[in-house]
């Protein structure tokens, strides 16, 4: 068990730029969940993959994010013309089938300047 | 919505004490409730509750949950300078995601 990897583990770009986080989850986990945590606050959840299938999204998911999941594999999230009040704590999370906790990575912190 | 209200927002405690950390929620079709640490970096799970009265045990932590009275209760005994962290409930219901719905946490 090697963990659920993000990579970057921070970025920092100006706003009206394109970002992308990748995220490899835990290899026999097929749910993958994308959240989002500023300061102070619990993570807000973002959107969710059933191995290749992205079946929920949040409506704080504006137009302006993309996520994928080609393969059932590792994921991306992408932002279209970042905002500053994109700047937070990116994480990503898998787990297994059934009632399982989901396992968190150490998440990309994205700052818009 | 799920809605998970999380008491107290922060405590300050001597090493040594016992703590314990509240957690009361609101959801539809409940499925589970976890407790997770999160330090500076990622969340690290701690329990899964999911049926009342039975308390989950780990260590110096435990935990239980109520189902009729929509609380869990976190304990730490004989508290240690590690403990130091942000304390996260989370609910999951049983819609299609089963995604969890997180409270804004407990700092000791």
């Amino acid at each position: 068990d090697t963990g659920v990897s993000q990579d970057p583990r921070h970025k920092i770009t100006k706003r009206g730029q394109n970002v992308t986080f990748r995220c490899d989850p835990i290899s026999e986990h097929n749910r993958l969940y994308w959240y989002r945590q500023t300061l102070g606050q619990g993570p807000e959840f973002l959107t969710y993959f059933q191995n290749e299938a992205q079946l929920e999204k949040s409506r704080l998911l504006s137009d302006r994010f993309s996520a994928e999941r080609p393969k059932g594999s590792f994921s991306t999230l992408e932002i279209q013309r970042t905002e500053q009040g994109d700047s937070a704590m990116y994480l990503c999370a898998s787990r297994v089938e059934g009632n399982s906790p989901l396992h968190f990575g150490n998440g990309t912190r994205l700052t818009v300047t | 919505e799920d809605k998970v209200v999380q008491s107290p927002l922060s405590l300050v405690v001597h090493e040594g004490d016992t703590v314990t950390l509240n957690c009361s929620y609101e959801v539809t079709n409940f499925r589970s409730l976890l407790w997770y640490k999160q330090e500076k970096k990622a969340p690290t799970f701690l329990f899964m509750l999911t049926s009342s009265g039975i308390e989950k045990k780990s260590g110096r932590l435990s935990s239980i949950l109520d189902k009729k009275e929509l609380f869990s209760i976190l304990n730490i005994t004989a508290t240690q300078t590690g403990d130091s962290a942000v304390y996260l409930c989370a609910v999951g219901g049983r819609g299609t995601a089963s995604k969890l719905t997180f409270g804004t946490g407990t700092r000791l």
